[in-house]
């Protein structure tokens, strides 16, 4: 069963807009993850939160992390078309000694219109 | 420019046939990640290792699924006999530190 769960599961921006994606998870994490896929193509990873860590910024990324909750948000500020994707959370966890296993959300599919 | 490379991109077989896939994960990398995407399941982990050392495979349908890596350079995924439901996107990825680099994936479709 998936970990995490994406909302909204589509979400259509005009350019120059923020979007604002959130994914909730269930269980204990050591960090959490969200990469971006594009369509026929494999992911790309964007941005690592760890549990410690509140909130992390990355260019226009902005991410936040609530452990007390159990969610996250991925800001995209200041869209463009070529951000137009699928959006992926995926929780880590240790297992196996240090070995990072992702559980990946659902996804969230993000149009952005010129 | 280190990437995760897999073969066949396409693959289109027959029930019943064996399909095996093919990753070589970025040099230095200590693990690797078998995924199947569908849209109805989503990214599904299959099986993992570490250190080329199955840690996991509870992903995977044990009587038809197989994963191996016969050297650090080379993970391959066999499907022995396919079904339809097979038919997805396979991904491999690797990773030393907690994100994972993602290959292209084998598109899968069993007739």
């Amino acid at each position: 069963s998936q970990q995490g769960e994406e909302d909204p599961q589509a979400l259509s921006i005009q350019e120059g807009e923020n979007a604002t994606m959130n994914c909730s998870y269930k269980t204990s994490i050591n960090n959490l993850q969200w990469y971006r896929q594009n369509s026929g193509r494999g992911l790309v990873h964007l941005i690592l939160i760890r549990s410690n860590e509140r909130e992390k910024h990355s260019g226009r990324l902005r991410v936040t992390l609530d452990t007390s909750k159990k969610s996250s948000s991925l800001l995209i500020t200041a869209s463009r078309a070529a951000d137009t994707a699928s959006y992926f959370c995926a929780t880590g966890a240790r297992y196996g000694g240090a070995t990072n296993k992702l559980i990946f959300g659902t996804g969230t599919l993000l149009a952005v219109q010129p | 420019d280190a990437r995760v490379t897999q073969t066949p991109r396409h693959k289109v077989t027959e029930m019943g046939q064996e399909v095996t896939m093919r990753c070589q994960p970025i040099l230095g990398h200590n693990t690797v990640f078998w995924y199947r995407q569908t849209m109805m399941q989503g990214l599904e982990l299959l099986a993992y290792f570490r250190n080329r050392a199955p840690l996991d495979d509870s992903g995977m349908p044990k009587d038809r699924f197989s994963a191996e890596m016969p050297d650090a350079t080379l993970a391959t995924l066999k499907i022995q006999p396919s079904e339809p439901r097979d038919s997805a996107v396979y991904f491999c990825a690797s990773g030393l530190f907690g994100e994972q680099f993602f290959g292209p994936g084998t598109r899968l479709t069993v007739l």
